[in-house]
């Protein structure tokens, strides 16, 4: 069956670090560009970042720029994103998904940033 | 950026409707545009890629078509399992972005 499991997910503080997971299972994994999606409370969606097959090529929405990283392990079917200074307005369910059409969506991890 | 503009934001529908929701893009996009449909509390699902190809496993009675900067979502016969929001997003640059969806109700 083809998977997306996401994980790490929870309340941080204001300025505070988070590592979200994504484990792929059911499919190559190693062959396809991945993203993060995120949804804030009653909104729509918004893409975050998105990296290629062999991790060289890396892309983000303004807003997070200098603060996320998206990463991935082949060898493990992982990607993974580390979200760093998070704001207010970081608070959302996030989705990995595959490829730049997001073909395959995960059931996400909800993030809260408040003190 | 590139804007994609849903319409409408909302409908209201009956069981067997034909349901049209349009798209438009901000600049040319070629045909790098998919769908998605979303129901409360859960993940999107991918409808549809490249304008108007299905899906694998998603029923016929949906549909996509145009190019450019104008594409539309059709459901033929709308079923109960449709009630939903769905939104537009385009792959042809960076940032990808998202339309406001359209939630179809009934």
């Amino acid at each position: 069956e083809v998977q997306l499991v996401e994980s790490g997910g929870g309340l941080v503080q204001p300025g505070g670090s988070l590592r979200l997971s994504c484990a792929a299972s059911g499919f190559t994994f190693s062959s396809y560009w991945m993203s993060w999606v995120r949804q804030a409370p009653g909104k729509g969606l918004e893409w975050v970042a998105n990296i290629n097959q062999d991790g060289s090529e890396k892309y983000y929405v303004d807003s997070v720029k200098g603060r996320f990283t998206i990463s991935r392990d082949n060898a493990k079917n992982s990607l993974y994103l580390l979200m760093k200074s998070l704001r207010a307005e970081d608070t959302a369910v996030y989705y990995c998904a595959s490829g730049v059409a997001f073909q395959i969506w995960g059931q996400g991890t909800m993030v809260t940033v408040s003190s | 950026d590139i804007q994609m503009t849903q319409s409408p934001s909302s409908l209201s529908a009956s069981v067997g409707d034909r349901v049209t929701i349009a798209c438009r893009a901000s600049q040319g996009i070629s045909n790098y545009l998919a769908w998605f449909q979303q129901k409360p509390g859960k993940a999107p699902k991918s409808l549809i890629y490249a304008a108007s190809r299905l899906q694998s496993g998603v029923p016929s009675n949906f549909s996509g078509s145009g190019s450019g900067t104008d594409f539309t979502l059709t459901i033929s016969s709308l079923q109960p399992e449709d009630f939903a929001t769905y939104y537009c997003q385009q792959y042809n640059s960076y940032p990808l972005t998202f339309g406001g969806g359209t939630k179809v109700e009934i």
